[in-house]
C-alpha cells in the first residue's frame, strides 16, 4: 500500500487550494479513505472521510469537500475559504474496519504542508 | 482541548515499562467503541500500533501491548528501546460529533 499526498503549499487567508493523494497496492475503490491533519506543534485531527457517504468536522464543514476518482486511484480535498488556522500537515489515511464506528486507520501518506498566510 | 485525553508525556529509561493512558467519555471509550493507537516520528506517516483494544498489526513487536476498560484505554510499552522515543495517539469514534477524535498525544521520552 503507498498514498502520497501533493498539491500543498503556501495560500493567502481566504483563498483555495486542492490537495490529491495517489494511492496503490490496493483496490481503492472499495475502501473507506480520509484526510487528517497536524497543525503545527499540534496533535492528530481527523478532517474528512468517504464511503460513499462524506463526513466532515465540524471545523471544516461548508468549506472543505472531500472526493474520489476512481479511474484514478486518487483521494482529493477542496479546501475553501482558508484562514491561519487551516496551517496543518495534511495526511491521506485508508480505513480499516467493519462497522464505521470502529473503522481505524492502517495506513497513511506522509502528508503535504498547507501553510495560509499573508 | 481533545476529546480523549492523554498525557502530554511519559518518560522511561530503556528496558523499562511504560503505560499511556487514553480518558474518554460515554459517547466514545465508553460507547464500546474501539480504540486504536498510532506511534509518530515528526516528518513521517503515522503508523498504526494497536487496533481493536489490544491487536497488533503484522510487524509490530509484541512489546507493545492495548487494553480497554470502560471509558478509558492503556497503551503499554514494555522494555523501552532508544527507538521507541515518538509521539503517540489514541483514537476512536464519538455518537456526540459524529466523527472520529483522537487524542492530543503523549511524547514518550527513553532516557
Amino acid at each position: 500500500v503507498q498514498l502520497v499526498e501533493s498539491g500543498g503549499g503556501l495560500v493567502q487567508p481566504g483563498g483555495s487550494l486542492r490537495l490529491s493523494c495517489a494511492a496503490s497496492g490496493f483496490a481503492f475503490s472499495t475502501y473507506a479513505m480520509s484526510w487528517v491533519r497536524q497543525a503545527p506543534g499540534k496533535g492528530l485531527e481527523w478532517v474528512s472521510t468517504i464511503s460513499g457517504n462524506t463526513y466532515y468536522a465540524d471545523s471544516v464543514k461548508g468549506r472543505f469537500s472531500i472526493s474520489t476518482d476512481n479511474s484514478k486511484n486518487t483521494l482529493y480535498l477542496q479546501m475553501n475559504s482558508l484562514s491561519a488556522e487551516d496551517t496543518a500537515v495534511y495526511y491521506c489515511a485508508k480505513y480499516e474496519g467493519a462497522s464505521y464506528w470502529n473503522w481505524y486507520f492502517d495506513f497513511w501518506g506522509r502528508g503535504t504542508l498547507v501553510t495560509v498566510s499573508s | 482541548q481533545s476529546v480523549l485525553t492523554q498525557p502530554p508525556s511519559v518518560s522511561g529509561a530503556p528496558g523499562q515499562r511504560v503505560t499511556i493512558s487514553c480518558i474518554g467519555s460515554s459517547s466514545n471509550i465508553g460507547a464500546a467503541y474501539d480504540v486504536h493507537w498510532y506511534q509518530h516520528l515528526p516528518g513521517t506517516a503515522p503508523k498504526l500500533l494497536i487496533y481493536a483494544n489490544k491487536n497488533r498489526p503484522s510487524g509490530v513487536p509484541d512489546r507493545f501491548s492495548g487494553s480497554k476498560s470502560g471509558t478509558s484505554a492503556s497503551l503499554a510499552i514494555s522494555g523501552l528501546q532508544a527507538e521507541d522515543e515518538a509521539d503517540y495517539y489514541c483514537q476512536s469514534y464519538d455518537s456526540s460529533l459524529s466523527g472520529w477524535v483522537f487524542g492530543g498525544g503523549t511524547k514518550l521520552t527513553v532516557l
